[in-house]
């Protein structure tokens, strides 16, 4: 697989809301998924990640759930923060070595 | 964590002359890195696997004699636009595999990019 060079979609949110981003997922053998976090003019960093056996894992105000069935994977970010607009992306490990990252979302928190 | 650093963060060049840049692993051992350019609100394109001691392995389009990639030491990969034009210009960004703590599964500990803009 390989990364999509498109436009990321944009999610605006106010201070204090939950955000949700998505992402969808095309291997179905992917047994691992990580959400990565890049602010403006940085590289990502790792935020949290699930393995295939589970469908939900909470981290501090993170919580990340996995729907196998539809290949679907999503970010909640609980009582956003302005420090959390950034781009998301999502990656799966596909049994490959080569990480295969989703298109990104990114998401603005207005004060 | 893992740290993963890359220099320089920023450099201009004049069209024509060529670029390194490089990514280390500061803490840790790493016979793979990866190397990604990234355009403007656009995600990251992986450009090429480096591997320690053998040649890189370029994705499909991407021009090896154009970005060259030197994996020499298990602790640094440099990747190097040669006769850069300013249709190169770009975020690069390298990364390295390590163990998730959480997870002991393998993540990407990523360096913080370089600006490049050929003029």
């Amino acid at each position: 697989g390989e990364s999509v060079g498109l436009h990321l979609p944009t999610l605006s949110v106010q201070e204090g809301d939950n955000s949700i981003i998505n992402c969808a997922y095309s291997n179905s053998a992917s047994d691992y998924f990580i959400w990565y976090k890049q602010e403006s003019g940085k590289g990502p960093q790792f935020i949290i990640d699930i393995r295939s056996n589970m469908d939900k894992r909470q981290g501090q105000r993170v919580t990340v759930l996995l729907n196998k069935t539809v290949k679907h994977l999503s970010l909640q970010i609980a009582a956003t923060q302005p420090g959390d607009s950034a781009v998301y992306f999502c990656a799966e490990n596909g049994g490959s070595y080569i990480p295969t990252f989703g298109r990104g979302t990114s998401l603005i928190v207005h004060p | 964590g893992a740290v993963v650093s890359q220099h320089p963060s920023w450099v201009i060049c004049k069209s024509g002359t060529s670029v390194k840049i490089e990514c280390r692993s500061l803490d840790f051992q790493a016979t793979t890195m990866f190397w990604y350019r990234q355009f403007p609100k656009q995600s990251l394109m992986l450009m090429a696997t480096s591997n320690e001691g053998s040649k890189a392995t370029y994705e499909q389009g991407v021009e090896k004699d154009k970005f060259l990639i030197n994996h020499a030491s298990l602790t640094l990969s440099t990747l190097t636009v040669t006769s850069a034009h300013p249709e190169d210009s770009s975020f690069y960004i390298c990364s390295a595999p390590g163990t998730s703590g959480s997870s002991g599964k393998n993540i990407q500990y990523f360096g913080a990019g370089t600006r490049l803009s050929v003029l």
